[in-house]
């Protein structure tokens, strides 16, 4: 089974810090996503990356970066969180133009 | 560009009864859609998928879904509500052309009445 594993599934943070949101994931796959959940609007996808040290921007890009240095990596950084980046985020990974996404459990993060 | 609509943000049904949630989609491009259902705290998972084969699809738990390419929609069933079913679930689509992309639609939570 493919395993995508996600740092924390629970953060409370200050506006202004620094986030880092990490996923991990152990099937090889090339494709990796970083997804935002919020209620009414489904999910909207924020950057994604389909090779180690290649990113491309998502639909909402703006105030978050993504790093992949590593094939089975892939972070998510807000360089200084707002409140209105609170929300749940999700890391996916799939294989190829349409093959089905598997997703981590999610992290839940609150900026006050 | 591709879009996905989902007709409902919350259906509610009795145990037992038939369960629809609608979805239309939009695409320039033979589409592939899929079916995920997220349970409470978790991630999504995937229901199940088409991908240009048959157009009835099977998925799990009791689940599946018609393309009809006429009326660009891609609507969820299941004969026979379970109490287990109540999850929120999201309509999505992807094609060979959109660049790695899924879009998904706002979801449907789904409750079921005892």
């Amino acid at each position: 089974d493919v395993k995508v594993t996600q740092s924390s599934r629970y953060l409370v943070k200050r506006t202004g810090e620094k986030v880092f949101l990490e996923c991990v994931q152990d099937m090889d796959h090339e494709n990796m996503f970083w997804y935002r959940q919020d209620p009414g609007l489904g999910l909207r996808l924020i950057y994604f990356s389909y090779d180690v040290k290649m990113k491309e921007k998502g639909d909402i890009p703006e105030g978050y970066s993504v790093s992949r240095e590593k094939k089975e990596r892939f972070s998510l950084i807000l360089e200084s969180a707002s409140t209105n980046q609170t929300s749940m985020y999700l890391c996916a990974t799939n294989q190829g133009y349409t093959g089905e996404l598997f997703f981590g459990e999610g992290s839940r993060l609150t900026v006050l | 560009a591709q879009s996905v609509t989902q007709l409902g943000s919350h259906v509610s049904v009795s145990e037992g009864a038939l369960v629809l949630l609608r979805c239309n989609y939009s695409s320039s491009v033979p589409p592939y859609l899929f079916w995920y259902v997220q349970y409470p705290n978790q991630g999504l998972q995937l229901l199940l998928k088409y991908t240009s084969a048959a157009t009835l699809v099977k998925g799990i738990n009791g689940f599946e879904a018609e393309f009809k390419k006429s009326e660009t929609s891609f609507h969820l069933t299941k004969p026979s509500a379970h109490m287990s079913d109540a999850a929120e679930y999201f309509c999505a689509v992807s094609s060979n052309t959109g660049g790695f992309k899924t879009i998904f639609g706002a979801g449907t939570r789904l409750f079921v009445k005892a």
